[in-house]
């Protein structure tokens, strides 16, 4: 089955011990990319990737980093989590362009930082 | 900076009527533009995609219209019913930026029985 998984689910962590959420997709996508969605701002953008060992910024991408070394893998990583940082995560892939442009997310990861 | 605006936030249908979204974008120099369901504390699940040389774009019930020019799409869904109840959302991919995906704020749609 065509999925994007992501881990952990649900998180509650305190404030500055780094953590890592996982995103792996089995479409064989070049493109990946991490949001966080707030109430009343909808989602927005942190980090995408074309492809392996290519990344960029989003529109909110202070206070994380993301690696690309394999193709269905796309971490997200909070080296020192705020109470700010507290939202709902989404993982997302596509083939990148064209018609097949459709966007695949992840369930969500919850976080929760104290 | 593109800005894209979905109005009204929330919107209440009896069953069988007819559903109409509104979605807005102020710069129309779009690569395409999607539509999205999202169910509560549920990811987001693509409806429709219209490239931008596409007005419109059809799945079942949806009907999905693109004007570029007065930067605005409608996603129609026909007869609405009970299970049409969620979120939508629409973003656009820009095409001087094409890694980039900006979000609408999303229209949180009941149909009552």
């Amino acid at each position: 089955e065509a999925q994007v998984t992501q881990n952990p689910r649900y998180l509650i962590t305190v404030t500055g011990k780094k953590l890592t959420v996982t995103c792996s997709q089995n479409m064989n996508h070049e493109y990946m990319s991490w949001y966080r969605q707030d109430p009343g701002l909808g989602l927005r953008q942190i980090y995408y990737s074309m492809n392996v060992e290519v990344t960029d910024k989003g529109d909110v991408p202070e206070g994380y980093k993301v690696s690309r070394k394999e193709k269905r893998n796309f971490p997200l990583i909070l080296e020192s989590p705020s109470p700010n940082q507290t939202s709902l995560y989404f993982c997302a892939s596509s083939t990148g362009g064209g018609v097949t442009d459709t966007q695949y997310f992840g369930p969500g990861t919850r976080l929760t930082v104290l | 900076k593109q800005e894209v605006t979905q109005i009204p936030a929330a919107l209440s249908v009896p069953e069988g009527e007819n559903l109409v979204l509104n979605c807005s974008f102020t710069d129309s120099a779009i690569y395409n533009l999607q539509w999205f369901r999202q169910d509560p504390g549920k990811g987001l699940t693509s409806l429709l995609l219209i490239q931008s040389s596409q007005r419109e774009q059809t799945s079942g019930r949806l009907n999905a219209s693109l004007d570029k020019s007065s930067g605005r799409s409608t996603l129609y869904i026909a007869a609405s019913q009970p299970g049409d109840s969620a979120t939508y959302l629409c973003a656009v991919r820009q095409t001087d930026s094409w890694g980039k995906l900006q979000f609408g704020a999303g229209t949180q749609v009941v149909v009552t029985p």
